[in-house]
């Protein structure tokens, strides 16, 4: 079973809508998760983190954490060309030591 | 947020060949680094943990003795690909953090072994 999954994608959005991502863990004593955004080629960028249950927003994007049932979701309103991308989960296992999900690619439309 | 430099961007090597790669902390001092590799269209994998003034730690199925790390500073750690073969070809990125809270990564490395 791996650690952390999601779906591969891809996840096709028009312009202007809003792109939901979802990743599962399984690790329950997981703390902390992580959302990166990764382009063709580069190294993944730190969207957002998120430590406790429930929304945190920053910006176009709003990440949802549900520890009990472990699954983390982001969104991304009013989605663009430019957040065409692979979005990765990550958790993180211990100091700085990080396990990603494979990563889903979301191709916006316009 | 802090930086992290990893050099070179790309290599191409022949097979048998060894490759160094270096992973600088610049702005902060960072005990520990990681190396992770990743192949086309899936995800990062954990291969060691660099830990300075230390031996690294390396992940399950992961060659010591292939992937050679040194972390002689507080700001840098080499990564060596040594023998290297095809199917080392790979995108190598190192990542450091100054808390708990978040990794920063350095550019990767594409590295191509013909």
């Amino acid at each position: 079973q791996k650690e952390v999954e999601q779906n591969s994608g891809p996840l096709s959005v028009p312009e202007g809508a809003i792109a939901s991502l979802n990743c599962t863990y399984s690790d329950r004593g997981s703390q902390s998760f992580f959302w990166y955004r990764q382009y063709s080629g580069k190294s993944p960028e730190l969207i957002m983190f998120i430590y406790s249950n429930g929304d945190k927003e920053d910006g176009r994007f709003t990440a949802q954490l549900n520890k009990a049932s472990q699954y983390v979701s982001l969104l991304i309103r009013d989605s663009q060309p430019s957040d065409s991308a692979t979005y990765l989960c990550a958790v993180n296992r211990s100091w700085g030591k990080f396990q990603f999900g494979a990563g889903t690619q979301v191709v916006v439309t316009p | 947020g802090a930086v992290v430099s990893q050099h070179p961007s790309r290599v191409i090597c022949k097979s048998g060949t060894s490759v160094k790669i270096e992973c600088r902390s610049l702005d902060f001092q960072a005990t520990t680094m990681f190396w992770y590799r990743q192949f086309p269209k899936k995800s990062l994998m954990l291969m060691a943990t660099s830990n300075e003034g230390s031996k690294a730690t390396y992940e399950q199925g992961v060659e010591k003795d292939k992937f050679l790390i040194n972390h002689a500073s507080l700001t840098l750690s080499t990564l060596t690909v040594t023998s290297a073969h095809p199917e080392d070809s790979s995108f190598y990125i190192c990542s450091a953090g100054d808390t708990n809270t978040e990794a920063f990564f350095g550019q990767g490395t594409r590295l191509t072994v013909v």
